[in-house]
């Protein structure tokens, strides 16, 4: 089994601030997700990524950045953050060549701004 | 854009009770589906998938996958207060890395 790690578990910012999220996978999973799920709300993808440097845009990447130096890691970048803005951003891999519809989650990054 | 509804978006059932939950997907090529569960404050977890027209059981949980009619549905027998929490489907054509989840339905199972 594999499991996969988010940081901060709770991050609150200022309006405007630049924040990072950090996920790291031990899967061995080449592809990895960034999705923000707003309270009791579906998922949507900001960012995927299908290998280490790959970076593919999701549905909500305005507003955010990414990045994927290596094969376990992915970071989310918050480039300017927005008041009111409470979302959890979960992480997550895939296996490679697989069922891509099956994904394996982290635990979230809970945001809220101030 | 692939597509995909579920409902309903909430649901109320006693303790005992067989629950249905439904998604429609909107592109026939699809090709991989998956069921997940995600209790409150929790990550979604996977429950089931499939990828060939036909049912799967696993416990008091079965899927099922019509492609004709573009439809994926999960059954709980005998649900449990423990089966409360929000159930989102996800779908995916074979080679595409970006799975197209539903909007979730939201499960409450009373004693």
């Amino acid at each position: 089994g594999g499991i996969i790690t988010q940081t901060p578990k709770f991050l609150i910012g200022q309006e405007g601030q630049k924040l990072t999220l950090k996920c790291q996978q031990n899967f061995n999973h080449d592809t990895m997700y960034w999705y923000r799920q707003d309270s009791g709300k579906g998922l949507r993808l900001i960012y995927y990524s299908i290998t280490e440097n790959d970076l593919q845009k999701g549905d909500l990447s305005e507003g955010y950045d990414a990045s994927r130096e290596k094969k376990s890691s992915f970071s989310l970048t918050v480039t300017s953050a927005q008041k009111n803005e409470m979302a959890v951003f979960l992480c997550a891999s895939s296996r490679t060549g697989g069922n891509y519809a099956e994904q394996f989650f982290g635990p979230g990054t809970r945001l809220t701004v101030l | 854009q692939q597509k995909v509804q579920q409902s309903p978006e909430s649901l109320i059932v006693p303790e005992g009770a067989m629950t249905s939950l439904n998604c429609t997907f909107s592109d026939s090529a699809s090709q991989y589906f998956a069921w997940y569960r995600q209790h409150s404050g929790k990550a979604p977890k996977a429950l089931m998938s499939i990828f060939s027209n036909g049912e799967k059981e696993e416990g008091r949980f079965t899927i099922h996958l019509n492609k004709a009619s573009l439809h994926f549905s999960l059954h709980i027998r005998d649900s449990q207060p423990s089966d409360s929490a929000l159930y989102l489907c996800a779908q995916t054509s074979g080679g595409n890395y970006k799975p197209t989840f539903g909007k979730g339905t939201s499960l409450v199972v009373h004693p």
